[in-house]
C-alpha cells in the first residue's frame, strides 16, 4: 500500500486561508468516506483534526474543514493562526481493511 | 483522564526481539478497535497493526506481516506488539491509538506519548 500523496509544505500569513490536499486510488480515498486528517507539533503526538471527511472532533476549531472529490480529499484552514504551524497528515481506509497515511505536509505560518 | 501509556522501548540488536505494552485507561477498553502507528526519526506516520475489540479481526501492514504480532488483553486494559527479527528500518517512535468508535477503524482519537524502539548494533 503506498503512502497518500501530499504536498511537502504550504505556508501562508496569519488570517489567510490554505488548503493541503492528499491524493489516493480507488482502493483508498476514492473507496469510501473515511479519510482522517491528524496535526502533529514536534516532539508530540498527533491529534485528531477532522475524521469521516469532514467531521471534526469535540474542542477542535470550526476553523478546520474537510472535503473529498474522487481520490483527492483536502483539508482546509480558515483564519491561519500561528499555532496553526506544524505538519499535518491525512490517512484513509482501505478496501484491504488497512490504513494509509500520506507523507505528511508541514505548514509554516508566515 | 482517557489515555494510553506505552512502554518497552530500547535499543535492540538487528535480528532481535522486544515486546510494547500500552497501559489504557479512563475508558471501557474491551469496546474499542485499538492499533499501533510508528514515526521513523524525521519521517512520517506509518500505520502498522489493528486488533478488534474481541481479538476476532486483525491486520497487518506489509512492511510487519510475519514478523510483529499484536495482541490484547481486555482484563488488564493491555495492547501489546511483539516484534521479531528486527531490522534497522524498524527504528522509530511506535504510538498506540485508539479508534474513535464511528463506522470502521479508520480515526484515532487518543494516543500515546510513544516509546522509542532504536535497532543497531
Amino acid at each position: 500500500q503506498s503512502a497518500l500523496a501530499q504536498p511537502a509544505s504550504v505556508s501562508g500569513t496569519p488570517g489567510q486561508s490554505i488548503t493541503i490536499s492528499c491524493t489516493g486510488t480507488s482502493s483508498d480515498v476514492g473507496a469510501y468516506n473515511f479519510v482522517s486528517w491528524y496535526q502533529q507539533h514536534p516532539g508530540r503526538a498527533p491529534k485528531l483534526m477532522i475524521y469521516d471527511v469532514s467531521n471534526r472532533p469535540s474542542g477542535v476549531s470550526n476553523r478546520f474543514s474537510g472535503s473529498k472529490s474522487g481520490s483527492t480529499a483536502s483539508l482546509t484552514i480558515s483564519g491561519l493562526q500561528a499555532e496553526d504551524e506544524a505538519d499535518y497528515y491525512c490517512a484513509s481506509y482501505t478496501t484491504t481493511n488497512t490504513l494509509v497515511f500520506g507523507g505528511g505536509t508541514k505548514l509554516t505560518v508566515l | 483522564q482517557v489515555q494510553m501509556v506505552e512502554s518497552g522501548g530500547g535499543l535492540v540488536k538487528p535480528g532481535g526481539s522486544l515486546r510494547l505494552s500500552c497501559a489504557a485507561s479512563g475508558f471501557t477498553f474491551s469496546d474499542y478497535f485499538v492499533n499501533w502507528m510508528r514515526q521513523a526519526p524525521g519521517r512520517g506516520l506509518e500505520w502498522i497493526s489493528s486488533i478488534s475489540s474481541s481479538s476476532l479481526y486483525i491486520h497487518y501492514a506489509d512492511s510487519v506481516k510475519g514478523r510483529f504480532t499484536i495482541s490484547r488483553d481486555n482484563a488488564k486494559n493491555s495492547l501489546y506488539l511483539q516484534m521479531n527479527s528486527l531490522r534497522a528500518e524498524d527504528t522509530a517512535v511506535y504510538y498506540c491509538a485508539r479508534d474513535n468508535g464511528d463506522y470502521v477503524n479508520d480515526a484515532f482519537d487518543i494516543w500515546g506519548q510513544g516509546t522509542m524502539v532504536t535497532v543497531s548494533s
